[in-house]
């Protein structure tokens, strides 16, 4: 089994719903961002990217909305699907810095039928 | 696609025993980086390489050695297992400093 996912936040979605998931960060020097998929039994899967120059980006099915006055990141998923089913983690990363990722605990998801 | 492969998806050690955890990425990316992952913790970096030879320990590199002798291969090293060491092992590379990383699929490390 996947013990990653013990201690985490979970959100729970109807199929075919939108999924939001959160993620406060803490550097404020922070000017990039990732949000990673991780299934079960898998390592972390790159979803999609911000700069801190933009507010918003999408993808396929995905959003990601920043906000640096609060330093704040969502992730939004459109149309939840079971295969939407992970855990769902940000990294920040401070590109004027040493370019280390800080990752986020992370948030669970779970669609339900 | 990118493919970083790490060698075993589980072990099993005894403690005291010397484990070495492998990962190959066929890209060519330069740095390479390993992280444990453990509940409640995220990830957490060990050690990291940005280029053959060269090794930088990273957040929590206590009990751990590295090596990179090849630039698509990083070595985790723990020279002496201990039951807190039990851990998913997760290896990432990157093509550059202003890339992203990408992962493999983790080694889940039992120490008994």
């Amino acid at each position: 089994g996947e013990s990653v996912g013990l201690h985490l936040p979970t959100l729970s979605v109807q199929e075919g719903d939108n999924s939001i998931i959160n993620c406060a960060y803490s550097n404020s020097a922070s000017d990039y961002f990732i949000w990673y998929k991780q299934e079960s039994g898998k390592g972390p899967q790159f979803i999609i990217d911000i700069r801190s120059n933009m507010d918003k980006r999408q993808g396929q099915r995905v959003t990601v909305l920043l906000n640096k006055t609060v330093k704040h990141l969502s992730l939004q998923i459109a149309a939840t699907q079971p295969g939407d089913s992970a855990v769902y983690f940000c990294a920040e990363i401070d590109r004027g810095g040493t370019y280390k990722y800080i990752f986020g605990t992370g948030t669970r998801l779970k669609v339900l039928a | 696609d990118v493919k970083v492969t790490q060698s075993s998806r589980y072990l099993v050690k005894r403690t005291g025993e010397k484990v070495f955890l492998e990962c190959v990425q066929d890209m060519d990316h330069e740095n390479m980086f390993w992280y444990r992952q453990d509940p409640g913790l995220g990830l957490r970096l060990i050690y990291f390489s940005y280029d053959v030879k060269m090794k930088e320990k990273g957040d929590i590199p206590e009990g751990y050695s590295v090596s990179r002798e090849k630039k698509e291969r990083f070595s985790l090293i723990l020279e002496s297992a201990s039951t807190n060491q039990t851990s998913m092992y997760l290896c990432a590379s990157r093509q550059g400093i202003k890339n992203i990383q990408y992962f493999g699929a983790g080694t889940r490390l039992s120490v008994l």
